[in-house]
This record gives structure tokens, sequence and C-alpha cells, in this order.
């Protein structure tokens, strides 16, 4: 059973413009959630996160927003530039560890292609 | 200060015989995780270490698996008799504490492929 889903494998979008990227989770336990940027061969960057307690968090040109009633979440990505292409992982955690970010649940993925 | 070290970065090893991965965290940092990712799949939780001890480890496989992290030296993730299906590839990540939403940095990841 996944908990997090990512249900949109690929994504492409005009440089400039908005990137919006969705993640949904069924775990009403999760209290803190993650986006990661991921290039090939290299290991997960984190990007940006969001408490429960919070809806939004913004951090440059990334914006996270949080729905817990619909249990969902959301990257949106503006403007976006060709360097963001990259594959854009979603992960939750619960409070066990604290809200340590070790225990992370994660979506499978979705790539972005931005296109010059 | 450098990130999180993982070696080898590919490891090639035929059925039945060992893996040894290894992973040195950041400098300061006391907590070690190791993921697996399958193709086409997200990175799956395996195991939670801090120094000596094993916090988590409910991502792990019960058998031919296992990790360390010893007071000196790297974290080490083993895994005996591989099979096929273990060909994945391993990412370490590291944080300096638990707690406070505290950000874990990830390796580059070991790359094993089981003939």
């Amino acid at each position: 059973d996944q908990q997090v889903k990512q249900n949109s494998p690929s994504l492409s979008v005009q440089e400039g413009r908005i990137s919006i990227l969705n993640c949904d989770y069924t775990n009403s336990m999760f209290d803190y959630f993650l986006w990661y940027k991921k290039y090939p061969a290299e290991g997960p960057t984190f990007l940006i996160s969001i408490s429960s307690i919070k809806d939004k968090n913004e951090d440059g040109r990334f914006t996270v927003f949080l729905n817990k009633s619909a249990k969902h979440l959301s990257l949106h990505i503006v403007p976006s530039q060709p360097g963001d292409s990259a594959v854009y992982f979603c992960a939750a955690s619960a409070s066990r560890y604290g809200g340590s970010q070790g225990n992370l649940i994660f979506g499978k993925g979705t790539k972005l292609s931005v296109k010059p | 200060n450098a990130g999180v070290m993982q070696n080898p970065r590919h490891l090639v090893r035929r059925r039945g015989q060992e893996a040894r991965l290894r992973c040195s965290p950041m400098k300061g940092h006391s907590h070690v995780y190791w993921y697996r990712q399958l193709p086409e799949e997200g990175l799956k939780f395996m195991v939670y270490l801090q120094k000596e001890n094993i916090i988590d480890e409910s991502g792990m496989p019960k058998e031919r698996f296992s990790a360390e992290f010893p007071k000196e030296g790297p974290s080490i993730l083993r895994i005996q008799q591989v099979v096929r299906g273990d060909s994945a590839a391993y990412f370490c990540a590291s944080s300096p504490r638990q707690g406070g939403n505290t950000e874990a940095f990830f390796g580059q990841g070991t790359r094993l492929t089981v003939v």
C-alpha cells in the first residue's frame, strides 16, 4: 500500500511558466512533508519542507502548499528554468522520531522537463 | 565540509557473494539512514542508526541484510548471498540530530548490480 503517491510520472513545462507538482498521502499520522530534487546518478537534494501546522511555505521560486483535509500537497516552481529539469520526490514523515527527517516515506517521483 | 560520502559508487557482485556498502556521514552528524531505490521506484527506508545503535530497522529485509554504525569509521550496509533482486541504488543520508525537523543530507548512492 503506497502511503505517498505522485500520480504524474512526468511533466513538461515551458521556461518561464509555472510548474506544479502534486502529491497525495493516505496516512493521517504524517505531520512533516518534504520535496527533494534528484538528478541522474546523484543523491536527492533537499528543496523545501512544510510542517502540518502550516498550509504554505515559500523559499524563493519554490512554494509548497499543504491541504490537510484533502491529504494533498503541491510544489510550485515559478518561474521554471531549464536547470529545474530533474526528478522531484515528495516525502513524508511522522513525529515518531520527534520530527526527524530520517524515516521518510517517498513517492515514486515526477520527472520535470523545462523546455527553453 | 565534505558531504555524505558513499563508496563504492558502483559495485558488481555475482549471485551468492557478499556486498559491503560504506557511508561516511557529514562531519558532526551522528544519525545515519539507509534507503534503497529500485528502478522506476521511489526511495524506500531501510534502517536508521546512531553511533553503535540501531534505532529503527523496520525497512530491512529480515534475512541477509545487516547494518552497523561503529563508534569509529563509516556506517556499513552488508548484504550476504546477494540475489538479482538486490540490484538497486542504495542511498545513505545523515543528520546532526533528530527532532526539530532536522534536514537529512543524502550521499550520491552506491549502484549495486548482481550478475
